[in-house]
């Protein structure tokens, strides 16, 4: 059954560092991995989403990249701002199961 | 463009009360999907619904039922609430299911749940 870690769990950073969030899952074999953002009570937001078939994705400051045989990924942040405080949860598809979450990495970005 | 809007956004029922959830998406897209939300647990899939006519259980649909209404709604029935069914539920949308082929999950702003 895959499973999927994002460690830690939380990060309190001051503003302007560059910031590596890492994603690991146990099953290689992947169709996509998702990223996703999420502000206090509200949903999930798409950030990036990798094919299987892609070694990164890029979107403005952000860039995740996809090493399916270590079965890690990261997102990384540049310049880090406040307004980048959120939870950030990565989700693998593959095989026959459905998209399995993290639990999330929650973001702070000190002014 | 509201993307996908869920109703209501509180809700606070006695044990063993009934209520349906309601989502809607108006981007055309073919999969929607209902997750539930937990401290400590992450999101976990309740039903799935990866074209219109069928459905799909998750990793923990008992006590829930789901109707695909049509292409644009997508509902979730609990018959007889518990206490342990009290947690955020996530109603979300893509084109092809589970982000195959570039189509990332949308999700709506969730619905509040309390059952006492």
């Amino acid at each position: 059954k895959q499973e999927v870690t994002q460690i830690p769990a939380a990060l309190s950073v001051p503003e302007g560092e560059n910031l590596v969030l890492n994603c690991s899952f146990t099953d290689s074999a992947i169709y996509n991995l998702q990223w996703f953002r999420q502000d206090p009570g509200k949903g999930l937001t798409s950030l990036l989403l990798i094919q299987s078939s892609q070694r990164e994705q890029t979107s403005g400051r952000l860039n995740a990249s996809l090493d399916k045989s270590s079965g890690r990924s990261t997102l990384y942040i540049a310049a880090s701002q406040p307004g980048d405080s959120a939870t950030y949860l990565c989700a693998v598809q593959g095989g026959s199961e459905k998209l399995v979450f993290g639990k999330g990495m929650k973001l702070t970005v000190n002014p | 463009n509201a993307g996908v809007t869920q109703t209501p956004k509180f809700q606070v029922l006695k044990t063993g009360q009934s209520m349906t959830l309601q989502c809607a998406q108006d981007m055309n897209h073919n999969s929607m999907y209902w997750y539930r939300q937990d401290p400590g647990m992450g999101l976990r899939l309740i039903y799935y619904s990866a074209s219109e006519g069928t459905t799909d259980k998750g990793e923990v649909p008992n006590g829930y039922n789901v109707s695909r209404l049509n292409k644009r709604e997508f509902s979730l029935r609990l018959e007889s609430a518990a206490p342990s069914q009290t947690s955020v539920y996530f109603c979300a949308s893509s084109r092809l299911v589970f982000g195959q082929q570039n189509s990332p999950l949308h999700f709506g702003n969730g619905t509040r749940l309390t059952v006492t």
